[in-house]
């Protein structure tokens, strides 16, 4: 089986920096990635991580420890617009199995 | 721009009553997935499709069914709604098994 656990709720304020942390127990793990979910709308893909490090694309990032079991989603320069639920997900067996999300994260952003 | 359509978007029927909820895709994935998510609430996987003649149950038991008939269509079934399948179903393709490309999704409401 697998365990993904993050967040249920953090609030930031506009302009600043947050950090949304993901920890997963898994076998045959594969990947690891982040969506993100308007209220009332579908996810949307974030990013992918298979090897350790951090991938940036813009104004987020994302960064895996494989050996931790541990991922961040780290978000820059807040604006309103990214008050949403992040989730993480996790995909094991070489992609053969689907993707598995995390409760997710709801974020909101205040001025 | 994903072109993945899910129709209807919204519906309110009574119970007993047999529905199909269809989802259309046109990049030729062969992937395909139906998640189950209450307003808030985590997705949950309720079937996917590898590919055409190919289902599979996902990890929320569900009383509906799929087909795989055509590469770009996997529609949905209920035989007999209840008000416990009030939620949203939401249609996913993919490509690959963890980038997904998500429909606008269909808001069942059975009273």
């Amino acid at each position: 089986g697998q365990n993904i656990d993050q967040p249920t709720e953090m609030t930031a304020t506009e302009g600043a920096i947050v950090q949304i942390n993901c920890t997963y127990q898994t076998s045959g793990f594969n990947g690891l990635f982040w969506y993100q979910q308007h209220a009332g709308e579908a996810p949307t893909f974030l990013s992918y991580n298979v090897l350790d490090g951090l991938e940036e694309k813009g104004r987020f990032s994302s960064f895996l420890s494989r050996s931790k079991g541990y991922s961040y989603l780290l978000l820059k320069e807040l604006q309103m617009k990214d008050s949403a639920s992040y989730l993480c997900a996790v995909i094991r067996n070489s992609g053969n199995t689907p993707l598995v999300f995390g409760k997710g994260t709801r974020l909101s952003v205040i001025a | 721009e994903a072109d993945i359509y899910q129709t209807p978007r919204y519906l309110v029927i009574g119970t007993g009553k047999k529905i199909t909820l269809e989802c259309s895709q046109t990049m030729g994935h062969d992937k395909m997935y139906w998640y189950q998510q209450d307003p808030g609430m985590e997705l949950h996987l309720i079937h996917y499709s590898y590919g055409v003649n190919s289902t599979e149950k996902g990890d929320l038991s569900s009383e509906s069914t799929v087909s795989r008939i055509r590469t770009e269509h996997f529609p949905l079934t209920l035989e007999s709604a209840r008000p416990s399948h009030t939620s949203q179903y939401l249609c996913a393709s993919s490509e690959y098994a963890g980038e997904l490309f998500f429909g606008e999704g269909s808001r069942l409401t059975v009273l």
